[in-house]
């Protein structure tokens, strides 16, 4: 119950493309949704965040949306660019205590 | 103002010794928590200190160990390190109890022989 469930593995998009990743939970306890991007050799970078009391939020070129009732939610990349190139995590929080991850995308956005 | 920082960035050691990681968290954030990272698990919890004392625990043996200073300074020990404790070792701070954004440091690669 307490999984996030985090697809694609890996993805592939061209320079302007819109790459979507998907999560899934179970734990309706959860109350904050964040998205984190990691470089190689970094650690996680906040991104985005969003809770379930809204359907969207939009932060210059990413935009999370989310649906509590198929407790899912995602991650847009408007006009990806090469150096978006790196993993991205959701993850799922209930009121400031752990964060639980999904599994982590790799995107590479080709020139 | 400064990010999380973390000390050692590298660290090499054999399999029984056992080692310590040290974390500086943003200047005015009162909790601190531990992420371990490896290819296979993805990022796992560890455990979450606030006024030095340690909130929430996840799911490692107890040979995984944890504390936080009045400064807010958190370390976190490992004994009888085995094969399997090779990874990077993640910290995150924020300001505390109730105050979701977590803010991650660059981590420790730990390595194992």
């Amino acid at each position: 119950q307490q999984q996030v469930k985090q697809s694609p593995q890996s993805l592939i998009v061209q320079k302007g493309g819109i790459p979507i990743i998907n999560c899934a939970y179970e734990n309706t306890a959860f109350d904050y949704f964040p998205w984190y991007q990691q470089f190689p050799g970094k650690g996680p970078a906040l991104l985005i965040a969003i809770r379930p009391d809204v359907s969207e939020k939009k932060e210059g070129r990413f935009t999370i949306s989310f649906n509590k009732s198929a407790k899912q939610f995602s991650l847009h990349i408007m006009d990806s660019q090469p150096g978006d190139s790196a993993t991205y995590f959701c993850a799922a929080e209930t009121s400031g205590s752990r964060l639980t991850f999904g599994e982590g995308t790799q995107l590479t956005v080709n020139p | 103002k400064a990010g999380v920082t973390q000390t050692p960035r590298y660290l090499i050691k054999t399999r029984g010794q056992q080692v310590t990681l040290s974390c500086s968290p943003i200047s005015g954030h009162r909790s601190v928590s531990w992420y371990q990272q490896t290819p296979g698990q993805g990022l796992q919890f560890l455990f979450e200190y606030f006024s030095e004392t340690q909130r929430n625990k996840g799911n490692f043996p107890g040979r995984f160990s944890g504390r936080q200073f009045s400064n807010s300074r958190s370390e976190m020990n490992v004994s009888t390190l085995e094969l399997g404790d090779s990874a990077l070792y993640l910290c995150a701070s924020s300001l505390g109890m109730g105050y979701n954004e977590q803010f991650f440091g660059p981590g420790t690669r730990l390595t194992v022989l």
